[in-house]
């Protein structure tokens, strides 16, 4: 089975509000994580990365956070946006040199 | 936009027949990797090729094949088409060192009837 799963099929937030979207993994060997955004009758974008040996990494208006005790990743999107409503995946990249292995994806949904 | 580019953007076939879809990498990426995406679902890797060679494939059966080209671009064959193959098919490509990051075309929706 997939080592990278997602705790909520969806999420709705405030527009204005922080998002934090979570993902579980299953291999403690993992050493490379990817968050994709994919918007309807799109392809995954790629929004942010971060590897093993960090525990969080910013970019612009998201910040990864990565705890390898609890097998954990966090995806948070500060001051949300309508343009941010999507699918949301975290994906493994186990080897660093084949296939991403992608959760089911996390839909975050924006009110108004 | 990533510069990754997929042709056609729609396509319905029938079952059994055969099925070509076309991937151009990002200028200067020389891996391409081709993925499957069923409605609801995050994408399931077929296979990457890297310099016009397979180079890792996930569980999909061998009348899913593909081809990459001097230029780097690449083609995902599917023979015998069965109803489930009906999805979107991506393509990612990365850069010159493994293990780079993928970034994908907008994808072909085949829909097999």
């Amino acid at each position: 089975g997939e080592s990278v799963g997602l705790h909520l099929p969806t999420l709705s937030v405030q527009e204005g509000d922080n998002s934090i979207i979570n993902c579980a993994y299953s291999n403690s060997a993992s050493d490379y994580f990817i968050w994709y955004k994919q918007e309807s009758g799109k392809g995954p974008q790629f929004i942010i990365d971060i590897r093993s040996n960090m525990d969080k990494r910013q970019g612009q208006r998201v910040t990864v956070l990565l705890n390898k005790t609890v097998k954990h990743l966090s995806l948070q999107i500060a001051a949300t946006q309508p343009g941010d409503s999507a699918v949301y995946f975290c994906a493994e990249n186990m080897n660093r040199d084949d296939k991403i292995i992608f959760g089911k994806g996390t839909r975050l949904h924006i009110l108004p | 936009e990533t510069g990754v580019t997929q042709s056609p953007t729609h396509l319905i076939k029938t079952r059994g027949q055969q099925v070509t879809l076309r991937c151009s990498s990002q200028s200067g990426h020389n891996t391409v990797s081709w993925y499957q995406q069923a409605l609801g679902q995050g994408p399931q890797f077929i296979f990457q090729y890297y310099r016009e060679e397979e180079n890792g494939r996930g569980n999909f059966p061998p009348r899913f094949s593909g081809l990459q080209f001097p230029n780097y671009s690449s083609e995902l064959n599917v023979n015998a088409l069965e109803l489930d193959d009906s999805a979107l098919y991506l393509c990612a490509s990365s850069g010159q060192q493994m293990g780079e990051t993928q970034y994908f075309g907008p994808g072909t929706r085949l829909l097999v009837l």
